[in-house]
């Protein structure tokens, strides 16, 4: 079964501009979740996709936002990139009960100058 | 508010020392927590997931263990490699369980 893919893997970005990054769950796989991990402060929860709907969301601000495609696919969208966002940005997917094991892609690592 | 804190921040052992993780987490109606492995600039690889109801779980060389009452999981590393040099992370839900808090790891270092 394959993993979690994300794309791309590596971006360099100007402040101001936006970008998409993509995840693909494990197939079967509904709950789709974003997280941004920077060396200060480590992995903090983005938001949560699932069967197409965001059930819920972290404390970031409203330039981060998402979508899930209804083969579970999504997409997270940062805008008007501040040098802040550099950071590498995790999907994991699970089941549909929260309490299954979290599965990790490899990550996006977002670079913002 | 659920926290997760991991101690050491670091560790440097010689090879084939046995080695405890320890993670703690304040809500202990924590339904699971999870341990991960994560090396330089790459994704979190899941190593094992407690559920509340177990006390321990073992996947070769990894037990781990969780401690609701006491609101402490440990990671034991038997006869440890320099191929176990990664960070390590623990994770638990948060109170509504709606998303998974991270403590900050520990990196270890194991050397030949």
């Amino acid at each position: 079964k394959a993993g979690v893919t994300q794309t791309p893997r590596y971006l360099i970005k100007t402040r101001g501009q936006q970008v998409t990054l993509s995840c693909s769950p494990i197939s079967g796989h509904r709950s789709v979740s974003w997280y941004q991990q920077t060396p200060g402060q480590g992995l903090q929860f983005l938001f949560e996709y699932f069967s197409e709907t965001q059930r819920n969301k972290g404390n970031f601000p409203g330039r981060f936002s998402g979508r899930q495609f209804s083969n579970s696919r999504s997409e997270m969208n940062v805008s008007t990139l501040e040098l802040g966002d550099s950071a590498l940005y995790l999907c994991a997917s699970t089941g549909e009960q929260y309490s299954y094991e979290q599965y990790f892609g490899p990550g996006t690592r977002l670079t913002v100058t | 508010k659920q926290e997760v804190t991991q101690i050491p921040a670091a560790l440097s052992v010689p090879e084939g020392e046995n080695l405890v993780l320890n993670c703690s987490f304040t809500d202990s109606a924590i339904y699971n927590l999870q341990w991960f492995r994560q090396d330089p600039g790459k994704g979190l690889t899941s190593l094992l997931l407690i559920q509340s109801s177990q006390r321990e779980q073992t996947s070769g060389r990894l037990n781990a263990s969780l401690d609701k009452s006491s609101g402490r999981s440990t990671l034991y590393i038997a006869a440890s490699q320099p191929g176990d040099s990664a960070t390590y992370l623990c994770a638990g839900p948060n109170q509504a369980g709606t998303a998974l808090i991270f403590g900050k790891g520990t990196t270890l270092s194991v050397s030949s």
